[in-house]
């Protein structure tokens, strides 16, 4: 167990819904990472947060919106849904923002849109 | 350029063999931090062990190790006296001081047999 919890666990959706995924970060942690996992895509960075501030971007579509809160969790808010957008939604936490922080990965969300 | 990558897409190790899998990266960025995650079948994404560009000595963490060769822009994982339990995707990793992103490979995947 990382720490990091992530909810819901599964998520099954339509089309062109909207879904929000929740991260709580482990205890003391500052930084709050996104991040997809899908088989044609692999493991890509989406976005990362700390102190509440947004801190570095990846391939995050615009369709996709995250936010950090003053409790330091964080919401990953997905708009539009596409079938593509099936995928695991990891969210990890790092106590700093350096290079050399090691990020704690949580269980994930495993969205299906149908 | 790929920022990471393994080129081992699966491997197979005897139960109490040693087992290396490769990972090359690529950086101009004299500061960075490499990481391998595993990946077990039951999806959640496990840290396994951590190295510094400026760390003089391999790292280890019980039966991990890494074999960091800087000049190659290797960081090879190495486990020893494999386990039925290490069975598992295993992803390398890296994050740049500049640019706060973080890269992930594609990910070798281990089996372990009997």
């Amino acid at each position: 167990d990382s720490g990091v919890t992530q909810t819901p666990k599964h998520l099954i959706t339509a089309t062109g819904q909207r879904v929000t995924l929740r991260c709580s970060p482990r205890s003391g942690d500052l930084s709050v990472y996104w991040y997809q996992q899908s088989l044609d895509q692999g493991l890509q960075f989406l976005i990362q947060y700390y102190n509440g501030e947004e801190r570095a971007k990846g391939n995050i579509l615009e369709r996709f919106s995250a936010q950090q809160f003053p409790d330091l969790h964080s919401e990953l808010n997905l708009s539009s849904l596409e079938l593509g957008d099936s995928a695991l939604y990891f969210c990890a936490s790092s106590y700093q923002d350096g290079a050399t922080d090691t990020q704690y990965f949580g269980p994930g969300t495993r969205l299906t849109v149908l | 350029a790929q920022k990471i990558t393994q080129t081992q897409p699966g491997m197979f190790v005897q139960e109490k063999e040693a087992v290396t899998l490769d990972c090359t990266y690529d950086t101009s960025d004299p500061s960075y931090g490499l990481f391998w995650y595993k990946q077990p079948s039951s999806g959640e994404m496990i840290f396994l062990i951590y190295q510094g560009s400026y760390d003089q000595q391999n790292a280890t963490e019980g039966r991990y190790s890494l074999n960091f060769q800087k000049a190659r822009k290797s960081a090879n994982l190495v486990i020893s006296a494999s386990q039925l339990g290490d069975s598992a995707m295993y992803f390398c990793a890296m994050r740049e001081s500049t640019g706060n992103q973080f890269y992930f490979g594609t990910g070798t995947s281990l089996t372990v047999i009997p």
